[in-house]
This record gives C-alpha cells, sequence and structure tokens, in this order.
C-alpha cells in the first residue's frame, strides 16, 4: 500500500466544472508535487511545493490551481479544464526537495 | 533541457531470464532513481543510488550509478511474472528539487 493516498481514484467532468483532487501523506515529508501523466509517457512536474511554499510552477495554465494547507495536504483545485486535460494526476512527497519522491496512485481524470 | 535516454523501450522476454536496462544523461546527476509502475498505480521506488560507482541490491533487482555520474542501469535476474510493468529512470542535479525521468522500458515476460 502506498503512503501517499490521492482521492478520488477516478473522476468524470465536464468542462465547465469545478472539482479538486486531494494528496495526504503522513511521512513527515515536507515537499509534495503534483505531475501529469499521458498514457505511455514519464510523469511530467507540474508543481513543487517545500516547506508549505510554492517553490516551482512549470508553467501550467491558470486552469488548474495548486493549494498546500498544511504539511501533510496536497490539493489541485480544476476549473473550465479541456479534453487535453484528461490523464492520470499523480501526487509525491519526499523529504526534502532533493531526496527521492514516493508517489500516490493517482487519480484517473476524464474531462468529457 | 535536460534528457535522459532510457533504452529498450520494450522487452520481450522469457520467465527465467535476466533482463538489463539503462539510462544515460546529457548532464551530471547526483542522484539516479528506478521506479517501476503497473497499470493503475502510481509509481514505486525500487532502488535509490546516490554516489559515483554505487552497486545497489534490492532483491532480484541491482542497479550502479555509472562512474561518470551520466548513466546508470538496472539489472532483473531470474525475471518473475510479477516483474511486467514499465520501469522508468530518473535523476537529478545536487540541490535539484526536480526529476528528469527517462521515457520508460515496458518490461513483457511470456510464461
Amino acid at each position: 500500500d502506498t503512503e501517499v493516498t490521492q482521492t478520488p481514484k477516478h473522476l468524470v467532468m465536464g468542462m465547465t466544472n469545478k472539482k479538486s483532487l486531494k494528496c495526504e501523506q503522513h511521512m513527515g515529508h515536507r515537499a509534495m508535487y503534483w505531475y501529469k501523466q499521458k498514457a505511455k509517457k514519464p510523469p511530467e512536474l507540474m508543481f513543487v511545493y517545500s516547506y508549505e511554499k510554492l517553490s516551482i510552477n512549470e508553467s501550467v495554465p491558470s486552469r488548474f490551481s495548486p493549494e498546500c494547507p498544511n504539511s501533510s495536504l496536497l490539493n489541485l483545485h480544476l476549473h473550465a479544464l479541456q479534453p487535453e486535460d484528461s490523464a492520470l494526476y499523480l501526487c509525491a512527497s519526499s523529504h526534502e526537495g532533493n531526496q527521492p519522491q514516493h508517489f500516490g496512485d493517482g487519480t484517473r481524470l476524464s474531462i468529457l | 533541457g535536460q534528457q535522459l535516454n532510457q533504452s529498450p523501450q520494450s522487452m520481450f522476454i522469457q520467465e527465467g531470464e535476466d533482463v538489463s536496462m539503462n539510462c544515460t544523461s546529457s548532464s551530471i546527476f547526483n542522484t539516479w532513481l528506478w521506479y517501476k509502475q503497473d497499470p493503475g498505480e502510481g509509481p514505486v521506488l525500487l532502488i535509490a543510488l546516490y554516489k559515483a560507482g554505487e552497486l545497489t541490491s534490492n532483491g532480484r533487482l541491482t542497479a550502479q550509478f555509472g562512474i561518470t555520474r551520466k548513466d546508470s542501469f538496472l539489472n532483473i535476474s531470474a525475471s518473475i511474472p510479477s516483474d511486467v510493468g514499465i520501469y522508468f529512470c530518473a535523476g537529478s542535479e545536487q540541490g535539484a528539487q526536480k526529476l528528469v525521468f527517462g521515457q520508460g522500458t515496458r518490461l513483457t515476460i511470456n510464461p
């Protein structure tokens, strides 16, 4: 079982909906990450939080809005997504920003 | 930007065979990681390497951090059906918060 928990596992939403993806870890890690993964491709980094502050935004469109309420939680707020945003969204965490990252099982997102 | 070349892209082997895959980088890395991803799941960390020349094992898996710090390989001995999946290498530079991923090696095992 993964120590990084993501909910929901699956999400289907229309282009006008607003939804949120959630990620939780209780390993005491201080860095958390959001990735997007398309089929048969490696994960692509979206955002990095270090000590609850956004440290990297990989030029992600503003329809994706990350939030880190505390050191254990990471959210990704979604609004007005496009069909090409359909993908597996992975959360990861690590002790520090340059330590091995541990991934959750992801949220499979489908945009209608 | 940084690139990792991972090869082979896919492998079709018989159960019991040994497997070898590798990654090369255009720049020097301080950390090399190997992950395995099964369908519907996130990548699972298999082995982490931190020093040039380091050789680390995890059961039937062995990985090495290349002397030049620009490459790494992963070996799987005596493959079994549960080894099927996609293997990703990943590396990071000194102090970097970002991982660079290889394109993955898809392993298929014929019983």
